[in-house]
């Protein structure tokens, strides 16, 4: 069973590009979330989907957009990459968005991502 | 979402039982408690989650004060493998982590 992919597993980028971030689920749920993780901190939510066609902005979206075309993928997109961004990257899915249900999240293993 | 606080870290023997607390005193009447582990740079992993009532999986055990304002995540037979940060989360919708509680099994 496949879950939730990541690609690419790290990437090194050039300040002032862009980069795509790609995550897909196969389990048909309906939220999805990005988040980073700054070495040594928790993770901060950026962006999150609460179902297909809807996006919304987390603690830290400044730099980062998204989109939510189908259920299943839930790309991120640096526009210009800066230092800054230098982080581990992770998605996740969850059946439902409330929380009420047995709602579990599942993550991926992650997209370490150096811009330099 | 309500905020939490834990304490950044806590050791426990092998074997013996760890019990990780976490305050939320601003929990609304509609969110639930749950809570997640980080082990190593992997994703986090789902433990367990309840709304009022004390709740026990095969993982771990989830004691829910009466007034909803304080939890505490028990693993009864802590092991080496169980070295983690632990995170508890109040929600109803996105989830938020904070900095979560750095368990050290020691032998």
């Amino acid at each position: 069973t496949a879950g939730i992919t990541q690609a690419p597993t790290s990437q090194i980028l050039a300040a002032g590009r862009s980069m795509t971030l790609r995550c897909t689920q196969d389990m048909r749920h309906n939220a999805m979330y990005w988040y980073r993780q700054d070495l040594g901190l928790g993770l901060r939510l950026i962006h999150y989907s609460n179902t297909a066609g809807t996006t919304g902005k987390g603690e830290v979206p400044d730099g980062y957009s998204v989109s939510r075309a189908n259920t299943d993928d839930f790309p991120l997109t640096l526009a210009s990459a800066v230092p800054s961004q230098t982080s581990v990257y992770f998605c996740a899915s969850s059946d439902s968005w409330t929380g009420r249900l047995n709602t579990e999240a599942f993550f991926g293993q992650g997209t370490r991502l150096t811009v330099v | 979402d309500a905020k939490t606080t834990q304490p950044p870290s806590m050791d426990c023997a092998e074997g013996r039982a760890a019990n990780l607390p976490c305050n939320h005193s601003t929990i609304s009447g509609n969110e639930y408690v749950y809570w997640y582990r980080q082990i190593h740079s992997q994703g986090p992993q789902y433990i367990i989650h309840g709304l009022k009532n004390n709740e026990t999986n095969e993982m771990a055990s989830l004691i829910i004060t009466e007034d909803r304002k304080s939890s505490t995540l028990i693993l009864p037979h802590a092991t080496l493998r169980d070295t983690a940060v632990y995170y508890c989360i109040v929600r109803v919708g996105d989830m938020r982590f904070g900095a979560g509680t750095r368990l050290t099994v020691k032998p």
